[in-house]
């Protein structure tokens, strides 16, 4: 079946330092991936995303690339900002399963200054 | 594009009464799905609706939850008799065929 996991958090950067959030899914189709950032009392937004193998996704300094050979799809910054503090969530999108998002459950980031 | 919106925010209800929450979607998407979050989880799916159809259901979805798109826009949820493990995030979600899908803020459910 298919299924997401995602590196657990909690996690505490400073300022200006490098982020890596590990995902690595399980698929029986050729799926879509994506990582969504949720900020305190708001819903899902759409962070970036990537359709095939060795697609990059990228977006406010965010980037992600689709690896089917580990299964993966890591999100990384090079340098984190107070205002990235949020819950970030990895999911992937099955055409065999009608599109129905599975999520990972989530990896808390808190930057501190 | 006014985005996915869900109403009301935020319900607190009596275990075994009965909720109703609506989704609109954004106006071109013709897809529709429901997810539930609890705290500390992801969200997890509920059903989904092309157009009017409801095309998938979950295991979670119990006897206790309707959906409805009666005219291929909005939608609504109901949760009859509700329990306390009802209590949840619903979100709704949409997109345009099998795209991005776009998160409302959705409703925050308390069973007392």
């Amino acid at each position: 079946g298919n299924s997401v996991t995602q590196m657990e958090g909690p996690v505490t950067l400073s300022e200006e330092a490098f982020l890596t959030i590990n995902c690595t899914y399980t698929a029986t189709g050729y799926p879509s991936l994506f990582w969504y950032v949720q900020y305190p009392g708001e819903g899902l937004q759409l962070l970036l995303k990537a359709t095939k193998a060795d697609d990059k996704g990228s977006n406010k300094g965010f980037e992600a690339t689709y690896r089917k050979e580990t299964t993966s799809f890591h999100l990384e910054k090079g340098s984190v900002q107070v205002s990235d503090s949020a819950v970030y969530f990895c999911a992937l999108s099955d055409s065999n399963t009608g599109n129905q998002f599975y999520f990972g459950t989530g990896t808390s980031l808190t930057v501190i200054p | 594009d006014t985005g996915v919106s869900q109403d009301p925010r935020h319900k607190i209800t009596k275990r075994g009464q009965n909720v109703t929450f609506r989704c609109d979607p954004i106006s071109e998407h013709n897809r529709l799905y429901w997810y539930r979050q609890t705290l500390g989880q992801g969200p997890e799916f509920l059903t989904y609706f092309q157009n009017e159809a409801q095309l998938e259901k979950s295991r979670l979805l119990s006897d206790r939850f309707s959906a409805e798109r009666p005219k291929g826009s909005f939608s609504t949820l109901e949760i009859q008799r509700t329990e306390q493990g009802d209590s949840a995030m619903y979100l709704c979600a949409s997109s345009y065929g099998p795209d991005t899908q776009y998160f409302g803020p959705g409703t925050r459910l308390t069973v007392l």
